[in-house]
């Protein structure tokens, strides 16, 4: 059974300060990993994806992965109250050998609020 | 492009009847997957077609549950007969998934299912 952990929070972190979310996963052949933000009420949207070990930087976004640790992070710079939202953790393997195919696990999802 | 579009948005309906959730994919786009959204389970991935032939229907909780996909613009989850423990969000998702690599899922705003 494929399992990826979330802490439900909330989390909530003044505005302009770093906000960190973290993920575990359990499966080890994991190969793509994913962060997707959902707006109460609204669809998941995705906001950074990664595939290899280190960080990825996209704005004020910053994905951490390690696979030997089995964790992918998300960091927030310069939080904003329109940050505050569900953040999925979402994680995949390719499961065909050929390829052209894949099943997302999703975590469910840390609730941030960012305040004035 | 309009996106993914779902219908209907909201559905009540009573226990013991039929219910059938639409979904039109983002054209051009070749995997279609259903998900289900609850508190308690969060996002739930109940079946994945890929080039409209269903690929993993593991996540379909039982019987109950049937999805069909008769051609590339369009896709049904029927739930008959319907419980009250089938209320949730159902939330449709397509890609153009080609390769090893992952390429983003587009959600649909959703169906939100009531069943009393």
């Amino acid at each position: 059974q494929k399992e990826v952990e979330q802490n439900s929070g909330p989390l909530s972190v003044p505005e302009g300060a770093i906000a960190s979310l973290n993920c575990t996963y359990s499966d080890r052949g994991s190969q793509s990993f994913f962060w997707y933000r959902q707006y109460s009420g609204k669809s998941p949207e995705l906001i950074m994806f990664i595939y290899s070990n280190g960080d990825k930087e996209d704005g004020r976004f910053t994905a951490q992965l390690n696979k030997a640790s089995q964790y992918v992070s998300l960091l927030i710079r310069d939080s904003q109250p329109s940050d505050s939202a569900t953040y999925l953790c979402a994680v995949s393997r390719d499961v065909h050998a050929s390829g052209g195919s894949y099943i997302p696990t999703f975590g469910r999802g840390t609730s941030l609020i960012v305040h004035p | 492009d309009a996106g993914v579009i779902q219908s209907p948005r909201h559905e009540v309906t009573e226990m013991g009847q039929e219910v059938t959730l639409r979904c039109k994919p983002i054209s051009g786009h070749n995997s279609l997957f259903w998900y289900r959204q609850t508190m308690m389970r969060g996002l739930e991935l109940l079946i994945y077609f890929n080039n409209n032939v269903p690929i993993d229907d593991s996540g379909m909780p039982e019987d109950r549950f049937s999805a069909k996909m008769p051609n590339a613009s369009f896709s049904t989850l029927k739930i008959q007969p319907s419980e009250p423990r089938d209320s949730a969000v159902y939330f449709c998702a397509s890609t153009f998934q080609q390769g090893l690599l992952y390429n983003e899922q587009f959600f649909g705003p959703g169906t939100r299912l009531t069943v009393l």
